[in-house]
């Protein structure tokens, strides 16, 4: 089945303690990215990774890492997590064609609460 | 800079009303339109998109949308809702432009809630 995970779905940590959010796709996706969701604010991406070793800062980088070392991986990194943190997080993949724009595809959330 | 607006935050409707969410964008150039729903508890799923051709969309669940370019809109129709519609519902545009086409803005969603 053709589907973006992510794990942990859930996670409640404490400020300052470094965390990963993993995020694999199975459809040989080339774009990836991280969206945090917030009452009132929509979706706001965070970073994206047009292929392998390509990555950009989206919207709200601050206080986040990404990697791309393999295709299919796009883990979140918080090196040190604080409470403004506190979001729903999506990650998401598509293809890339050329100029073309695909539709993204979802993975299911990591709903990540800092104290 | 590109803007998606959702003029509605908040639509209550009973089942078998007729819906119409409204979206905006303010780029001028070619556009992808989309609109993205978002069940209770759920992550993202693609209703319908426009890419060219014919600007009235049909996509899934009996929903549908119109371009209008001149207008720069993109409105979400459904002649009768039901019950199972209530979602969040999120429209986004791909304004392309040089180094990243694949950048998505995201209008802040409408929240749609159905009574039975």
């Amino acid at each position: 089945e053709a589907q973006v995970t992510q794990n942990p779905r859930y996670l409640i940590t404490v400020t300052g303690k470094k965390l990963t959010v993993t995020c694999s796709q199975n459809m040989n996706h080339e774009y990836m990215s991280w969206y945090r969701q917030d009452p009132g604010l929509g979706l706001r991406q965070i970073y994206y990774s047009m292929n392998v070793e390509v990555t950009d800062k989206g919207d709200v980088p601050e206080g986040y890492k990404v990697s791309r070392k393999e295709k299919r991986n796009f883990p979140l990194i918080l090196e040190s997590p604080s409470p403004n943190q506190t979001s729903l997080y999506f990650c998401a993949s598509s293809l890339a064609r050329d100029r073309a724009y695909n539709e993204q595809f979802f993975g299911p959330g990591t709903r990540l609460t800092v104290l | 800079a590109q803007s998606v607006s959702q003029h509605n935050h908040h639509v209550i409707l009973s089942e078998a009303a007729s819906l119409e969410l409204g979206c905006n964008y303010s780029y001028g150039g070619t556009v992808n339109l989309f609109w993205y729903v978002q069940y209770p508890g759920q992550h993202l799923q693609l209703l319908l998109k426009y890419f060219s051709g014919d600007p009235l969309v049909k996509g899934i669940k009996g929903f549908e949308a119109e371009f209008i370019k001149s207008k720069f809109s993109f409105n979400l129709r459904k002649p009768s809702v039901q019950w199972s519609d209530t979602a969040e519902y999120f429209c986004a545009v791909n304004a392309p432009r040089a180094g990243n086409n694949r950048k998505l803005i995201w209008g802040l969603g409408t929240s749609l809630a159905v009574n039975p």
